[in-house]
């Protein structure tokens, strides 16, 4: 089963932050919070990941709340094209990197 | 992309024929995995590989079988095709990074897909 809890969906305006939020109460000490998403019919897609430190890359932030259990995905000037499903995953340890997804959320950007 | 491709991208078979995908990759990472995905659910996964001739199962293994004669491919066989079975499949490599303390991170990227329809 996925460790994650995710909103269904979220709408968001084109040029606002999307802030997509991620619970993980169960997360342990090692273990690294990921975020993928899949645009329609692609591919899922590798957008971030984080330990404990906030992340930030050319796609998007990722803030970790200090007790771990929960995060949120930011994409600070979000597009027509970030439309997609956003899925926070936390692999299970020494798993050969096996990734569960749930169902993710659905964000849908809107002009 | 990592390199990934699949082939065919489509295909359209008929119920109890053979089917084999095929996934390559160009940059010799040793973790390869196959996903399927349909409509309701996310990804699940089916099997995956940790290095030539070394495979095991996913989540929905049932129905379906993989060889990795060599480093670059995976393939995903199913010996007898159900309309069960029709579904987007992904192929998947994982890249593995070491951390200055130990342990290390994850990583996967995916191919672009294969949408098999079985009648």
């Amino acid at each position: 089963d996925a460790k994650t809890t995710q909103p269904p969906s979220m709408d968001c305006a084109e040029g606002r932050a999307a802030n997509l939020p991620c619970n993980h109460s169960t997360i342990s000490g090692n273990e690294y919070v990921y975020w993928y998403r899949q645009i329609h019919s692609q591919g899922p897609q590798y957008i971030i990941h984080g330990l404990k430190n906030n992340e930030t890359n050319e796609m998007a932030s990722l803030i970790i709340t200090e007790d771990r259990k929960s995060s949120t995905l930011i994409l600070p000037h979000a597009t027509l094209r970030d439309t997609a499903v956003y899925y926070c995953i936390v692999p299970w340890e020494n798993q050969g990197g096996k990734l569960i997804f749930g169902q993710g959320t659905e964000l849908s950007v809107k002009p | 992309d990592a390199g990934i491709t699949q082939s065919p991208r489509h295909k359209v078979t008929e119920t109890g024929t053979p089917v084999t995908l095929r996934c390559h990759q160009t940059e010799n990472h040793r973790y390869m995995y196959w996903y399927r995905q349909d409509p309701g659910h996310g990804l699940r996964l089916i099997h995956y590989s940790y290095g030539v001739k070394d495979t095991d199962k996913g989540e929905v293994s049932d129905g379906y079988s993989v060889s990795r004669s060599k480093t670059e491919d995976f393939l995903l066989t199913l010996e007898s095709a159900t309309s069960s079975q029709t579904s987007v499949y992904f192929c998947a490599i994982n890249s593995h990074r070491v951390g200055l303390a130990g342990g290390g991170t994850d990583t996967q990227y995916f191919g672009p897909g294969t949408r098999l329809t079985v009648l």
